[in-house]
């Protein structure tokens, strides 16, 4: 069974530094990956997904992130973070187009000033 | 954008009645639609898959007669609460693929559920 593996529960990054959030997965061919955002008491709001082709993923707020087939991974980055990116992130993968997403335990982001 | 509006935003309710849940997708159609229960600090779990004129498909351990799903029409998706119990609080979400974000899931804000 598919399955998804954030290995950081709690992150803290400094405003205007960099940030990696590491996403890995576990699954047979190649999935459908998302990366979600979450601020407290709201619903989900999609950063980026791969589906497939170019392996480096662009998405909104500056975020971006990499499928590495290799090391079944999906991380995602961002070169400057903002106070306003303090949420919780959440790795998610599909099955295949229509299935219900599988999500990760999520990482807390706080952003010290 | 594909918007997923889901309501109400909140609510408590007493121990032993029941809480209706609406979701509803504004601008396409959604054949299917998903059910979360995301506890505080947790992961979201998914509860049911909503199909569009059929039975709703639930996950092991999701008690299909507590937590009613109707997907009557390919716009909207209710999941009713029966018989609630303070255990049932939780925040559930609704999540829908649309079309027009080149097949995305799109999820609704949610609805915290407390029961007193």
């Amino acid at each position: 069974a598919q399955s998804v593996t954030q290995p950081d529960i709690h992150i803290t990054v400094s405003e205007g530094a960099s940030l990696e959030l590491r996403c890995n997965y576990s699954y047979g061919a190649t999935p459908y990956l998302f990366w979600y955002v979450q601020s407290p008491g709201q619903g989900l709001q999609l950063l980026l997904k791969y589906f497939s082709g170019d392996t480096l993923v662009q998405g909104i707020k500056g975020f971006e992130a990499e499928f590495k087939r290799s090391q079944s991974s999906f991380n995602l980055r961002k070169p400057s973070v903002h106070w306003s990116d303090a949420a919780e992130y959440f790795c998610a993968v599909g099955e295949q187009a229509g299935t219900a997403l599988i999500f990760g335990k999520g990482t807390t982001l706080s952003v010290s000033s | 954008g594909a918007v997923v509006s889901q309501h109400p935003s909140r609510v408590i309710c007493k121990s032993g009645t029941s809480v209706k849940i609406e979701c509803r997708s504004l601008d396409f159609q959604a054949t299917t639609m998903f059910w979360y229960r995301q506890f505080p600090k947790q992961s979201l779990m998914l509860m049911a898959t909503s199909n569009e004129g059929s039975k709703a498909t639930y996950e092991q351990g999701v008690e299909k007669d507590k937590f009613l799903i109707n997907h009557a029409s390919l716009t909207l998706s209710t999941l009713t609460v029966t018989s609630a119990h303070p255990e049932d609080s939780s925040f559930y979400i609704c999540s829908a693929r649309a079309p027009q974000s080149n097949y995305g899931y799109t999820f609704g804000s949610g609805t915290r559920l407390t029961v007193v």
